[in-house]
């Protein structure tokens, strides 16, 4: 069993749908991060979190501590949402262990 | 402020030869982790370097090696090189790392080994 594990792998949605991306992770983190990748590799950093909710635009992320479990929400979808996303928990000393990816696409 | 910087961007190498990748952090950043990725293993945590010290090691074996400078640049070495190494080596800096700040990534560099 890896240490992060997301769902789903994939997720097709229609543009305005409300998207729900999960990771459950088994190791003790500092934080828990939220990257998004686009085609050529670039990665960007959505958010990263210890405890409780942030939001930044349209993006939503939620973490609970106790069930070692975060989700990542988008709401009012849009084509440029489509990318993959990566959850990634954080261990001693910055080093990060990444989930497998959502692969995201948004359809007009 | 200018953001995080990997060179070169692109590099072909054949099996046996060494490679050497840099990059240069956010300026005042000092925490500079390493990252590979791959269709097969995803992305995988290579080292941090904190302060010119190595202060975590992913589950590599010796022939990957990295080091930084004072001005917080960083390079890693990958010495004989095997098929399996052709990846996106993706470096991302932070201010203090370890839980406190977000870590901001570059371009990448994309290495093919033939």
């Amino acid at each position: 069993k890896n240490e992060v594990e997301q769902s789903p792998q994939n997720l097709t949605a229609q543009e305005g749908e409300f998207i729900t991306i999960n990771c459950s992770y088994s190791v003790g983190i500092s934080a828990l991060h939220w990257l998004q990748q686009h085609p050529g590799g670039g990665i960007v950093s959505l958010f990263m979190l210890s405890s409780g909710k942030k939001k930044h635009g349209r993006l939503i992320a939620t973490i609970n501590i106790q069930e070692k479990h975060s989700s990542l929400h988008i709401t009012a979808s849009h084509p440029r949402d489509s990318a993959v996303y990566i959850c990634a928990a954080e261990t001693s000393g910055s080093r990060l262990t990444f989930g497998e990816g959502t692969q995201l696409t948004v359809n007009p | 402020k200018a953001g995080v910087t990997q060179t070169p961007r692109y590099l072909i190498k054949t099996r046996g030869q060494q490679v050497t990748l840099s990059c240069s952090p956010i300026s005042g950043h000092r925490s500079v982790s390493w990252y590979q990725q791959t269709p097969g293993q995803g992305l995988q945590f290579l080292f941090e370097y904190f302060s010119e010290t190595q202060r975590n090691k992913g589950n590599f074996p010796g022939r990957f090696s990295g080091r930084q400078f004072s001005n917080s640049r960083s390079e890693m070495n990958v010495s004989t090189l095997e098929l399996g190494d052709s990846a996106l080596y993706l470096c991302a800096s932070s201010l203090v790392g370890t839980g406190v700040n977000e870590q901001y990534f570059g371009p990448g560099t994309r290495l093919t080994v033939t």
